[in-house]
């Protein structure tokens, strides 16, 4: 089946630092991938949806130039948070659009102190 | 804009029974409906897709149905265990297919040994 990984699963930063998230499609070429993002006890929203060779599109009230996504091939996406704060703090969670459904990472898990 | 909405929010029920998990959307228009497993602090599990021309799908104690027209979906878990334990979430896919999900707000299921 289609494997989708993330790294880190968790990483713990300082208030004002950048963290870089990457998604990858181990077993299949993704042209699309998506961003979610989970606080505790609410459910997924989508974050972005990042193409291949183009700018990610970005949901509404999710600030593009805090949350930069690059796309370079078809296996790997990345989500980099730039200077970090306490409230960025979350579950980040991609996943990558494979034939007839997307398939999801395992997530990681940010905390900005 | 499409809106997922789950009921019932949290469920406990003895271990053996037979339960229904419900998820209704607002916009007809969808591509799929998927039903996951997320389990604390983990990523999601995909349990059934249903695409929007099916009415339902099996896998084992698992049968998920879809009534596109309604904007509806029913999970049920049948002779449920203690394993079952987890927050179950809906999501549809958008028209096109291979488009961004939308989640709904999740039920977090307990089953009572």
């Amino acid at each position: 089946g289609a494997v989708v990984s993330q790294h880190p699963s968790r990483v713990i930063c300082k208030s004002g630092t950048s963290v870089k998230i990457e998604c990858r499609s181990l077993d299949f070429q993704a042209t699309t991938m998506f961003w979610y993002r989970q606080f505790p006890k609410q459910s997924l929203m989508l974050m972005a949806t990042s193409n291949e060779g183009s700018k990610a599109t970005y949901e509404q009230g999710v600030e593009k130039d805090k949350f930069l996504i690059n796309h370079a091939s078809l296996t790997l996406s990345t989500l980099t948070v730039t200077s970090a704060h306490p409230e960025d703090s979350s579950f980040y969670i991609c996943s990558a659009s494979g034939l007839y459904e997307q398939y999801f990472g395992p997530g990681t898990r940010l905390t900005v102190t | 804009k499409q809106e997922v909405t789950q009921i019932p929010a949290a469920l406990s029920v003895p271990e053996g029974e037979n339960l229904v998990l419900n998820c209704s959307f607002t916009d007809s228009a969808i591509y799929n409906l998927q039903w996951f497993r997320q389990d604390p602090g983990k990523g999601l599990t995909s349990l059934l897709l249903i695409q929007s021309s099916q009415r339902e799908q099996t896998s084992g104690r698992l049968n998920a149905s879809l009534d596109k027209s309604s904007g509806r979906s029913t999970l049920y878990i049948a002779a449920s265990q203690p394993g079952d334990s987890a927050t179950y979430l809906c999501a549809v896919g958008a028209n096109f297919g291979n488009e961004k999900l939308t989640f709904g707000t999740g039920t977090r299921l307990t089953i009572i040994p």
